[in-house]
């Protein structure tokens, strides 16, 4: 089954810890991406990567790190210097940059801060 | 870099009227502009795209059309149902700046109401 997977689908971090979301893809994909979605707002680009061990900053990179190690795998790392990390994070997924096709999401992570 | 304007915010229609949303896009090099539903904690899909070479796309009772002259484009649905109810974004295939990404429209809640 080909897709985008996302894990955990829900998250709970306390303050000053940091925690690490997965996505994984297997549809060969060279670009990924992370977005942020708050309550009612629209998608909001954190991190991309056009190729492996290659990765840009997004519109809010402050407070995340990622890593693309893999062709495959695109962890997101939401760390104790983001002070508001609760949202609604979505991967995705391109054949690549400036092909004509759109994104695949992943199904998403719900992270809480408590 | 590319900049996408989504109008309205929310709309609310009767079961059977049409929904239009539209969007308007700077980059004139923009080539490639999906439209994407999301319902409420799911995952955004792809519902229907269109190539700028390309200037109205239909599948069913969705159909989107492209004026590039005027750069913008429009999602039009027909005979709406209550399922047709979620947040619908738009996006353009931004270059320069944006580097082959896609910039996302801040999104569309329609409500069908039966």
């Amino acid at each position: 089954d080909g897709g985008i997977t996302q894990s955990p689908k829900y998250l709970f971090r306390k303050e000053g810890q940091n925690v690490t979301l997965s996505c994984e893809q297997n549809l060969n994909h060279d670009a990924m991406y992370w977005y942020r979605q708050d309550p009612g707002q629209g998608l909001r680009l954190i991190y991309y990567s056009q190729i492996v061990n290659d990765f840009q900053k997004g519109d809010i990179a402050e407070g995340y790190s990622v890593s693309r190690e893999k062709k495959e795998s695109f962890p997101l790392t939401v760390t104790s210097a983001q002070k508001n990390p609760t949202a609604f994070y979505l991967c995705a997924s391109s054949i690549g940059p400036g092909t004509g096709n759109g994104y695949t999401f992943g199904s998403g992570t719900r992270l809480t801060v408590v | 870099g590319e900049n996408v304007e989504q109008h309205p915010s929310t709309l609310s229609v009767q079961e059977g009227d049409s929904a239009v949303i539209k969007c308007t896009y700077s980059d004139s090099a923009s080539n490639y502009f999906p439209w994407y539903k999301q319902e409420l904690g799911k995952r955004p899909q792809l519902i229907i795209d269109i190539r700028s070479n390309v200037g109205e796309k239909k599948d069913q009772r969705i159909a989107v059309t492209l004026n590039k002259t005027a750069k913008h484009f429009s999602l039009h649905i027909t005979e709406t149902q209550p399922e047709d109810s979620a947040v619908y974004f738009c996006a353009a295939r931004g270059y320069g700046g944006s580097q082959g990404n896609l910039i996302f429209g801040k999104g569309t809640k329609l409500s069908v109401k039966p």
